[in-house]
């Protein structure tokens, strides 16, 4: 079965840089999410897209931005990149159950090294 | 604020043992999920919980969603280091387009 692509897999930036992370859902999938993970951290919540429009939003700072394109993939954009951005970037894609609730799948990460 | 409180934090156990993962939440929510996480990896889904009371069963692994949609517990049954790793909740309220996650516990079987 198709899973979350993610990539690339491992970025490596230095302070005050930009990285773009990119994210390819399931096929057939209507909502994406972006997490970031630091070490020994449950994942946060940063932002969601439903159908292509922002969905909801998390703790997400203002140097970050994202954006789900027609064909649904997703890229998370960091500006001015900073130390403490250095964790593992998760994203996920749900889909609806018959139940009205969602079930969500998550891709490997990008796990993000800021030097 | 944690809304999502899973207990414990951290358990190590010998194999064969049984045990429990609590999650526990003062919100009502529509469906729960439960994770399990290797290092470096991204969380793998095991079940879906969505009516109260349900109770779901994946092999040596029992699920299940309190009768009014704030809890959920994790049981397993003769643990084996394969199941070694962190155990997440993650709960989804209807009207919202995310999920709180708990706090973790970080299970360790000892063979």
């Amino acid at each position: 079965a198709a899973g979350v692509i993610q990539s690339p897999r491992h970025l490596i930036k230095e302070k005050r840089e930009t990285a773009t992370l990119k994210c390819y859902p399931i096929p057939r999938h209507d909502t994406v999410y972006w997490y970031q993970q630091g070490p020994g951290q449950d994942p946060q919540f940063l932002i969601s897209f439903y159908e292509k429009m922002q969905s909801d939003k998390g703790s997400i700072p203002d140097r970050f931005s994202a954006q789900q394109f027609s064909d649904y993939h997703s890229e998370l954009n960091m500006s001015s990149l900073e130390l403490g951005d250095s964790a593992l970037y998760f994203c996920a894609s749900s889909f609806l159950l018959g139940t009205g609730s969602y079930e969500q799948y998550f891709g490997p990460g990008t796990r993000l090294t800021v030097t | 604020t944690q809304l999502l409180e899973q207990s414990p934090q951290f358990l190590s156990i010998q194999e064969g043992e049984n045990l429990t993962v609590y999650c526990n939440s003062s919100s009502v929510f529509s469906s729960l999920q439960w994770y399990r996480q290797e290092p470096g990896e991204g969380p793998v889904l095991l079940v879906t919980v969505v009516t109260g009371g349900e109770v779901k069963k994946l092999k040596r692994l029992t699920f299940q969603f309190g009768d009014a949609r704030k809890d959920s517990s994790l049981h397993i049954t003769a643990a084996q280091p394969g199941d070694t790793g962190l155990y997440l909740c993650a709960g989804y309220r209807s009207g919202t387009y995310k999920y709180i996650f708990g706090t973790g516990t970080r299970l360790k079987v000892l063979a």
